[in-house]
């Protein structure tokens, strides 16, 4: 599989600042990466498509203004929550797309960050 | 109906026992399936993919997938308490997207 870093593995602030969380891939180049957020005894919910050189593409009910994403280069991606709020507190996880090989099937597969846990008091 | 549906246990069963994992989806296009493993506060850890009609094993896990049923399982041998954890049912529609299920957590006792 791929190797996947984030971090800050877990960062606690206050209430209106900013977070940054760094995802990267380690050993291959990944032209899209997605970024989810799980809350306590939930399930995954992707919020975003990050793509290499691109705009994100955003799921439905997420705010692009909130939830700033940049994909500079095929190892980085970065989320940045803008001025957070206490229901922004989650497990914040990102992925990294491995895609079909030539001429097989549609493996489409992703391999997971740590994760980083955001508290926002 | 949901596109991915799991049984949100929990699933218990003593150690050695063999734990039986289902997971039915909705879009018959789908055309790759994946099972993470997800232990408490942790990331979702790839354990196998699937994608045509029948079993695949790697050590204790098998993948059975029937299309036409629309079904998709994992079965775990010899179960372990450390197989302990929540299991996530992941679907591929052909695009790079991956639809997730709610997960069922497996308990496997001592």
């Amino acid at each position: 599989g791929a190797v996947v870093s984030q971090h800050p593995s877990w960062v606690i602030c206050k209430s209106g600042t900013s977070v940054k969380i760094e995802c990267r891939s380690l050993d291959f180049q990944a032209t899209t990466m997605f970024w989810y957020r799980q809350f306590p005894k939930q399930s995954l919910m992707l919020m975003a498509t990050s793509n290499e050189g691109s705009k994100a593409t955003y799921e439905q009910g997420v705010e692009k203004d909130k939830f700033l994403i940049n994909h500079a280069s095929l190892t980085l991606s970065t989320l940045t929550v803008t001025s957070a709020h206490p229901e922004d507190s989650s497990f914040y996880i990102c992925s990294v797309h491995r895609g079909r090989l030539a001429g097989g099937p549609s493996y489409n597969e992703q391999f997971f960050g740590p994760g980083t846990r955001l508290t926002v008091l | 109906q949901k596109e991915v549906e799991q049984n949100s246990g929990p699933l218990s069963v003593p150690e050695g026992a063999i734990a039986s994992l289902n997971c039915t989806y909705s879009d018959r296009g789908s055309q790759s399936f994946f099972w993470y493993r997800q232990y408490s506060g942790k990331s979702p850890e790839l354990i196998m993919f699937i994608y045509s009609n029948g079993d695949k094993e790697d050590g204790r896990f098998t993948a059975q997938l029937n299309k036409a049923s629309q079904y998709v399982s994992l079965l775990i041998r010899d179960s372990q308490p450390s197989d302990s954890a929540t299991y996530l049912c992941a679907v591929n529609t052909g695009f790079q997207k991956l639809v997730f299920g709610t997960g069922t957590r497996l308990l496997v006792s001592p």
